[in-house]
């Protein structure tokens, strides 16, 4: 399995530009997550959907940003318009639907850098 | 109050030495608990999970967990130089969401 794939890799864009960031989950898996990690805050849960329907989106910072799961195997995260204050590396993540107790790893992509300027 | 709190660090240990690293959860609720692995430029790769009360080892880790202190630690011993990286504790709540702390620096020196 390749595992969560992510792109692009790098974004540079000028604010006020709309950035899209795609993520593609492992095969099989019920959830996805979508982080994003800055030195200033740690790595911050922004939405998570469960068979493609978005279940606590609570971490969105704004209505600047949108997420989207057509379907199993591909999510959108959207940024417009993109300001410097969005400039980040935005992690998808995935995860089988297992119990409590269980050991329901989450799976990281290589994440997104993006720049602002 | 965060949910996850981690002392940030940077923690510097010799190599060969017991490191150390702590971390408290508000959510009483919260029934596992996990210790991910950063890479400098790389994403985050669990080590260790554990859900019940006491020690779990796992080659040179040992996950231990306090719910009645809302604590949990890692222990790494015998460091090496290759165990130089951010350490994250989460914590999952309901319906798999997961909680991050800010992350333990750690660097091993040889």
């Amino acid at each position: 399995d390749a595992g969560v794939i992510q792109s692009p890799r790098h974004e540079v864009t000028e604010m006020g530009q709309e950035v899209t960031l795609r993520c593609k989950p492992i095969s099989g898996h019920d959830y996805l997550f979508w982080y994003r990690q800055t030195m200033m805050r740690g790595l911050e849960l922004l939405i998570y959907f469960n068979n493609n329907v978005p279940i606590d989106d609570s971490g969105m910072p704004e209505d600047r940003f949108s997420a989207k799961m057509p379907n199993a195997s591909f999510s959108t995260l959207k940024i417009q318009p993109s300001e410097p204050r969005d400039s980040a590396v935005y992690f998808c993540a995935s995860s089988l639907a297992l119990g409590p107790q269980s050991y329901n790893e989450q799976f990281f992509g290589p994440g997104t850098r993006l720049t602002v300027l | 109050q965060k949910e996850v709190e981690q002392n940030s660090g940077p923690l510097s240990v010799p190599e060969g030495a017991i490191a150390s690293l702590n971390c408290t959860y508000s959510d009483r609720g919260s029934q596992s608990f996990f210790w991910y692995r950063q890479y400098s430029g790389k994403s985050p790769e669990l080590i260790m999970f554990i859900y019940s009360n006491g020690d779990k080892e796992d080659g040179r880790f040992t996950a231990q967990l306090n719910k009645a202190s809302q604590y949990v630690s890692l222990l790494i011993r015998d460091s090496q130089p290759s165990d130089s990286a951010t350490y994250l504790c989460a914590v999952k709540l309901e319906h798999n969401d997961m909680r991050f702390g800010a992350g333990t620096r750690l660097t091993v020196k040889p």
